[in-house]
């Protein structure tokens, strides 16, 4: 049972429009939301976070949306640049889970063209 | 400073063999964890540790044992290794509920 989940595989954006990326979830006991960045060969790096008080957090080009209410966040990157192109994993903590424990999607990949 | 630091980078077994990925970080956190990636899927939890001494399973720990003497050290241990534990196995941590950092990964095949 994938209790958090992206649905798109890959995505396709050009250099300088937005690219938005979705993420899911089932545990209404998500209380702490990521977003990682991988490159091939390397290890995800820390994006940008949202906890459940807020429906909104921005940091520079990136923003995450959460709606609690669908069960559902999304990242917007504006303007995409192609440096950006990696994949990208949702994450969730909380949900009655000890430790600090994450539940990460599937991935997203991500392609800017330039 | 080096972060998160995984060796080896790329590891090749036998069915049955044994081995033990290391993992060090030098930003004492006091949280460690580690987790495998299999080709298109997210990353699992195999096994956390919140100090040393002190180590929990995660998602998927069948297989693996891990220890925690140090705050710095959390290595991964494989018994028998078997083919379904080819993977790319990374190694993280965190201070509590901050973000967690990850080191590089270890690519292991088992044949």
């Amino acid at each position: 049972d994938q209790q958090v989940k992206q649905n798109s595989p890959s995505l396709s954006v050009q250099e300088g429009r937005i690219s938005i990326l979705n993420c899911d979830y089932t545990n209404s006991m998500f209380d702490y939301f990521l977003w990682y960045k991988k490159y091939p060969a390397e290890g995800p790096t820390f994006l940008i976070s949202i906890s459940s008080i807020k429906d909104k957090n921005e940091d520079g080009r990136f923003t995450v949306f959460l709606n609690k209410s669908a069960k559902h966040l999304s990242l917007h990157i504006v303007p995409s640049q192609p440096g950006d192109s990696a994949v990208y994993f949702c994450a969730a903590s909380g949900g009655g889970y000890a430790g600090n424990m994450l539940t990460f999607g599937g991935g997203t990949r991500l392609m800017v063209k330039p | 400073n080096a972060g998160v630091t995984q060796t080896p980078k790329f590891r090749i077994l036998k069915i049955g063999q044994s081995m033990t990925l290391q993992c060090t970080q030098d930003m004492n956190h006091n949280y460690m964890y580690w987790y495998r990636q299999d080709p298109g899927m997210g990353l699992k939890l195999i096994y956390y540790s919140v100090g040393a001494g002190i180590t929990d399973k995660g998602e998927v720990p069948n297989g693996y044992n891990v220890s925690r003497s140090t705050t710095e050290d959390f290595p991964l241990r494989l018994e028998l290794a078997a083919p379904s534990q080819t993977s790319v196995y990374f190694c993280a941590s965190s201070y509590s509920r901050q973000p967690q950092h990850f080191g590089d990964g270890t690519r292991l095949s088992i044949l």
